[in-house]
């Protein structure tokens, strides 16, 4: 079955540090790949996606992400946090070409103290 | 807001009650999706529609849950006779078929609590 790991749970940086949030799934064919960011009391948004080309995306707000086809990763990047990028940070995969539902990892939250 | 809607924001319900839950997509979309969450899990897919017609369903979905999208406009979630397992957030979610990437744009979510 298909699956998504986020192994940090819980992550707290202090304002100015960078960002680097692990991102796994197990699939070895076709995959689209998101990270989608829950700030508090708001709903889910998409920050950045990959679907095929240039393996390293930017998103939103300074974000991007690198597409290790070997090592079925997508990690989240950001060079330096702020404060207002404390939030739930999930990662999703959509399987096959043409398919539908979004797998998601277990979320990690990020606290950044100011 | 031309963003997806979902009503009510917050449901309480005792266990073994009859629940309905309404989504309402960004308007040009034709995919809808439900997702269930729970404290501490990513969303779960539920079903998708496609236009009118319901085109998969997760093993999750029991046979207490049911999903209608009549016009292919709004869409409505029942869970009959709830247990305190339902507990969770129920997600909508919408996108548009023939876009280059199939973008899920979610809504705000119905909280369910079942005591």
């Amino acid at each position: 079955a298909q699956s998504v790991s986020q192994h940090n749970h819980h992550v707290i940086l202090s304002e100015a540090a960078s960002l680097e949030l692990g991102c796994n799934y197990s699939y070895g064919g076709t995959v689209n790949l998101f990270w989608y960011v829950q700030y508090p009391g708001q709903h889910l948004q998409l920050l950045l996606k990959y679907f095929s080309g240039d393996p390293l995306v930017k998103g939103i707000k300074g974000f991007e992400a690198e597409f290790i086809k070997s090592k079925f990763s997508f990690n989240l990047r950001k060079p330096s946090v702020q404060w207002s990028d404390t939030a739930e940070y999930f990662c999703a995969v959509n399987v096959g070409t043409g398919a539908n539902n979004l797998f998601f990892g277990t979320g990690t939250r990020l606290t950044v103290i100011p | 807001d031309t963003g997806v809607s979902q009503d009510p924001r917050h449901k309480i319900t005792k266990r073994g009650q009859n629940v309905t839950f309404r989504c309402d997509p960004i308007s040009e979309h034709n995919r809808l999706y439900w997702y269930r969450q729970t404290l501490g899990q990513g969303p779960e897919f539920l079903t998708y529609f496609q236009n009118e017609a319901q085109l998969e369903k997760s093993r999750l979905l029991s046979d207490r849950f049911s999903a209608e999208r009549p016009k292919g406009s709004f869409s409505t979630l029942e869970i009959q006779r709830t247990e305190q397992g339902d507990s969770a957030m129920y997600l909508c979610a919408s996108s548009l078929m023939g876009s280059s990437y199939n973008e899920q744009f979610f809504g705000p979510g119905t909280r369910l609590t079942v005591l």
